[in-house]
């Protein structure tokens, strides 16, 4: 069975700081890869896509980077980090090749920027 | 790009009560899913349903691809059902899916 992993599960930063938060996948090969950033409230903000190593797609200019260095790695990265990047972050996968596919998310991390 | 509406945006009721979400959007889908967001913030994977019915336990969803709307029933609700109720779909072979706001569930005991 596939299984997702995020970590780490809750992170307070200063401002200014460095960020990478990593996402893996286990069971499965070539998934398409997601990050999505929750702020206070409901929605659900898609950040980065990718639907192969080294295959990053932006939905939002900002603070924030992705990289996939590997078919079931994703990373989440900042140089500085600020105020408004707290939030929970979200990593997510589907089986690649197909739009209709079931997206399943990790379980998150919680990240407070102060 | 596709719209999702939710509806209602908050719901509370009493432990042991029934309720309807639903899912409203605007064009053609090949794909849409329901998720529970627990209060830990893991997002649960409810229903995979671009059509037709499923039922789970006390869950059920139909979703009517020709009228683009999708319900979800919660039968017997329980304290354990509150939590943030997403609908999320996909169209035209896009991989990205849009999720609506979702509906807000406290279930009281």
């Amino acid at each position: 069975s596939q299984t997702i992993h995020q970590w780490p599960a809750t992170l307070v930063q200063p401002v200014g700081s460095p960020l990478s938060l990593e996402c893996t996948v286990e069971g499965t090969s070539n998934p398409n890869l997601y990050w999505y950033r929750q702020a206070a409230g409901r929605g659900l903000q898609l950040l980065f896509y990718s639907v192969g190593i080294g295959q990053i797609s932006s939905e939002v200019p900002q603070n924030l980077s992705a990289s996939r260095p590997q078919d079931r790695q994703f990373i989440l990265s900042s140089k500085k980090l600020l105020l408004s990047d707290s939030g929970f972050y979200l990593c997510a996968w589907s089986r690649g090749t197909s739009g209709s596919s079931e997206q399943y998310f990790g379980p998150g991390t919680r990240l407070t920027v102060t | 790009g596709i719209q999702v509406e939710q509806s209602p945006p908050d719901l509370i009721l009493q432990e042991g009560a029934n309720s309807t979400l639903r899912c409203n959007f605007s064009d053609s889908v090949n794909n849409l899913q329901w998720f529970h967001q627990n209060p830990w913030g893991q997002l649960i994977n409810l229903f995979y349903i671009p059509s037709g019915t499923k039922q789970n336990g006390r869950l059920s969803a139909t979703t009517v691809a020709t009228e683009r709307y999708s319900l979800l029933y919660i039968s017997s609700s329980q304290t354990t059902d509150s939590g943030v109720y997403f609908c999320a779909v996909t169209a035209g072979g896009s991989y990205i899916p849009t999720f609506g706001r979702g509906t807000s569930l406290i279930v009281h005991p």
